[in-house]
C-alpha cells in the first residue's frame, strides 16, 4: 500500500478549478512532484519541488505543500487536462514513493 | 532534445529473468541518473530504483532488493534494468526516466521513455 494517499477520483466542470490532494506524514518536510498520465501514454512531470512548473507546463497548474498535505491545483480546467495524476515524494533520496493516483474527469 | 528509447516487449516464464534497456541521447549521460518505474495494468506508478550514470551507485526499492540490478554503460549511453526470479505479478509496463542534473534517487523525473511491456506467464 502507498504511503501517500490521494483521492481515487476528482470531477470538475470545464473552466472550473480542480484541486487534487496528496497526504502523508510530515509531507510538508519533503519535496513533492506531480505527474500527469493520459491514457496509453508515459507520465509527464507537471510540478516539482512543490510549486515549480517545468518548461511548457501552463500557468494554470500550481502547487502547494504544507503540513501533511500537498495540493495540485488546476485553474480554468480544460478537457485536455483529463488524466490520471500522481504525487511523488522524496526525503533527500533515501525513500521515494508515489501516491496511488487520482483520476481527473472534466465534464 | 533529450530522448530515452526503450527496448521492445518481452514475454517470460515465472522464475526467469528479464533485462530492459534504455538508450539515451541529447544530453551529457554521466551527469544524470536514471530512475526505473513500473506500472501494472490499471494500477498506479511504482518506484523501482535509481542508478547514477556517473558512479554506478544505486538505490533500490526495499521490496525489490536482491531481485533487481540497475546498471549503465557510458560508451553507448544506455541504462539497463534486470529483474530476476520473475513472478506473475511482475507483469507491468516498465519505464526509464531521467531526473535533474546531478540529483539523487528522489529526483523529479523530467523525461520518460516510452515504456516496455514485460509479461510473465506460464
Amino acid at each position: 500500500s502507498s504511503e501517500l494517499t490521494q483521492p481515487p477520483s476528482v470531477s470538475v466542470s470545464p473552466g472550473q478549478t480542480a484541486s487534487i490532494t496528496c497526504s502523508g506524514d510530515k509531507l510538508g518536510d519533503k519535496f513533492v512532484s506531480w505527474y500527469q498520465q493520459k491514457s496509453g501514454q508515459s507520465p509527464e512531470l507537471v510540478m516539482y519541488e512543490d510549486k515549480k512548473r517545468p518548461s511548457g507546463i501552463p500557468e494554470r497548474f500550481s502547487g502547494f505543500n504544507s503540513g501533511n498535505t500537498a495540493t495540485l491545483t488546476i485553474g480554468g480546467t480544460q478537457t485536455i487536462d483529463e488524466a490520471d495524476y500522481y504525487c511523488h515524494a522524496w526525503d533527500r533520496g533515501t525513500h521515494v514513493v508515489f501516491g496511488g493516483g487520482t483520476k481527473l474527469t472534466v465534464l | 532534445q533529450v530522448q530515452l528509447v526503450q527496448s521492445g516487449g518481452e514475454v517470460k516464464k515465472p522464475g526467469a529473468s528479464v533485462k530492459v534497456s534504455c538508450k539515451t541521447s541529447g544530453y551529457s549521460f554521466t551527469r544524470y541518473g536514471i530512475t526505473w518505474v513500473r506500472q501494472a495494468a490499471g494500477q498506479g506508478l511504482e518506484w523501482m530504483g535509481w542508478v547514477s550514470a556517473y558512479s554506478g551507485d544505486t538505490n533500490y526499492a526495499q521490496h525489490l532488493q536482491g531481485r533487481v540490478t540497475m546498471t549503465t554503460e557510458t560508451s553507448t549511453t544506455t541504462a539497463y534494468m534486470e529483474l530476476r526470479s520473475l513472478r506473475l505479478d511482475d507483469t507491468a509496463v516498465y519505464y526509464c526516466s531521467r531526473g535533474a542534473l546531478g540529483a539523487a534517487a528522489g529526483t523529479p523525473l523530467f523525461h520518460w521513455g516510452q515504456g516496455t511491456l514485460v509479461t510473465v506467464s506460464s
